[in-house]
């Protein structure tokens, strides 16, 4: 596609509860990035797909977030038993070994908001 | 670990003046990049623009500038004819060791004045 596209865009949900994130990145960027920002804070690094190697998972914060990338492509980042603290935008990224210089474009994001 | 360290919170510039955003970094690797992002209130993150580390010219991208300064370890954004749209949250970044992922400071939030 021609962007970063992230969907919900935003999202509500009550404690305790499952979500799931969906990020599909720029056709033919071999990275996909994830990052959360919390309000009025920076980015906080979550996870980085490359290619076909082990994704690394040293952001994230606890064993309830994990991610998937299907197929190189679309990647899902789910919280299991969500809490209040997770509340934060979620950004996801892909990048370009080739357009290394042009760092990493970012998707319009998905704001949790847990209740 | 790399780490970016922004020390203005927030700055204000008036419209049509030049202002520069701070940056300095910390890092163990001989050969990186330094990267300004911008974030609009609308949240999206935009690159702006890129340093390489062995590049021997400040990065220019129409008005926005980094003053680079390897010896120092700093890269600060300079904005040149402030404009209204200009009002955001500016990031610095620098790629972890090893090359990813990208480690952001905490921004600095710039607001023009008309």
């Amino acid at each position: 596609g021609a962007g970063v596209s992230q969907s919900p865009s935003n999202k509500v949900t009550e404690k305790g509860k499952d979500v799931e994130l969906r990020c599909d990145p720029i056709s033919g960027h071999t990275a996909l990035y994830w990052y959360r920002q919390s309000l009025g804070q920076g980015l906080e690094f979550l996870i980085y797909f490359q290619g076909n190697s082990a994704p690394d998972k040293s952001g994230l914060p606890s064993d309830r977030f994990s991610a998937e990338r299907t197929g190189g492509s679309v990647s899902t980042l789910t919280i299991q038993r969500t809490q209040q603290e997770d509340s934060a935008v979620y950004l996801c990224a892909s990048s370009s070994r080739r357009e290394s210089n042009y760092g990493y474009t970012f998707g319009s994001g998905t704001r949790l908001t847990v209740v | 670990a790399q780490k970016i360290t922004q020390t203005q919170p927030g700055m204000f510039v008036q419209e049509k003046e030049a202002v520069t955003l701070d940056c300095t970094y910390d890092t163990s690797d001989q050969s990186y990049g330094l990267f300004w992002y911008k974030q609009p209130s609308s949240g999206e993150m935009i690159f702006l623009i890129y340093q390489g580390s062995y590049d021997e010219q400040n990065a220019t991208e129409g008005r926005y500038s980094l003053n680079f300064q390897k010896a120092r370890k700093s890269a600060n954004l300079v904005i040149s004819a402030s404009q209204l749209g200009d009002s955001a949250m500016y990031f610095c970044a620098i790629p972890n060791s090893g090359n990813t992922p990208l480690v952001f400071g905490k921004g600095t939030r710039l607001s023009v004045i008309a």
